[in-house]
């Protein structure tokens, strides 16, 4: 497709579950960035992936949370035994950028994985 | 870190007026400014960005301007339509990898 594709639309995780998500980015894109979006909030940083490497994962709240990209293309967030405040929308965003300090840094936003913790 | 604050938190116009958000933010390191619009259900859309060097850009209805001295920057939407409803997003950048720091998001209903 021609934009950057998240699966699942919605999860409902019963609290202490595991769940995976998944961002499929514009092809070709070799940066990509994990956001969390609390209801009624901006998106808040998690990780970033150049390529198949992980450059910065400052954002990550907890152990708990885990991210790949093992090929450097798809991409996988991984909860672990989901808390009820890990609900919350998780944003996908892939980048042209091909090297630091230049290229091209509009970022496209997928639709977003909504995740309830009950 | 970076922070960036946004105001209003909500707007409402009257169709065919202008719109203004304003954001601040703290690093001078930041070199890019986009922003977002996000309707419900969906991802957010990039629908301008300017970067440092630049000190306002227009496309179409919509004009970004940047103040680095005050480190403040705005989005001004003229002639507003219903289909402008959404929340908008400020966001900045002070990362070569282009990791970006948002505002809280302004909820803009324009009303027929």
């Amino acid at each position: 497709g021609a934009g950057v594709s998240q699966s699942p639309r919605y999860k409902v995780a019963k609290r202490g579950q595991d769940v995976a998500l998944r961002c499929d980015p514009i092809s070709g894109h070799v940066s990509l960035f994990w956001y969390q979006q609390a209801l009624g909030q901006g998106p808040e940083f998690l990780t970033y992936f150049q390529n198949e490497a992980q450059l910065d994962k400052s954002g990550l709240p907890s152990d708990r949370f885990f991210a790949e990209r093992p090929e450097g293309s798809v991409s996988t967030l991984k909860i672990q035994r989901t808390q009820q405040e890990d609900s919350a929308v998780y944003l996908c965003a892939s980048s042209l950028n091909r090297f630091r300090g230049g290229g091209n840094t509009e970022a496209f936003f997928g639709q977003g994985t909504r995740l309830t913790v009950v | 870190g970076e922070n960036v604050e946004q105001h209003p938190s909500t707007l409402s116009v009257q169709e065919g007026d202008s719109a203004v958000i304003k954001c601040t933010y703290s690093d001078s390191a930041s070199n890019y400014f986009p922003w977002y619009k996000q309707e419900l259900g969906k991802g957010p859309q990039l629908i301008i960005d300017i970067r440092s060097n630049v000190g306002e850009k227009k496309d179409q209805r919509i004009a970004v301007t940047l103040n680095k001295t005050a480190k403040h920057f705005s989005l001004h939407i003229t002639e507003t339509q219903p289909e402008d409803s959404a929340v908008y997003f400020c966001a900045a950048s002070w990362d070569s990898w282009g990791k970006l720091q948002f505002g809280a998001g302004t909820q803009v209903v324009v009303t027929p």
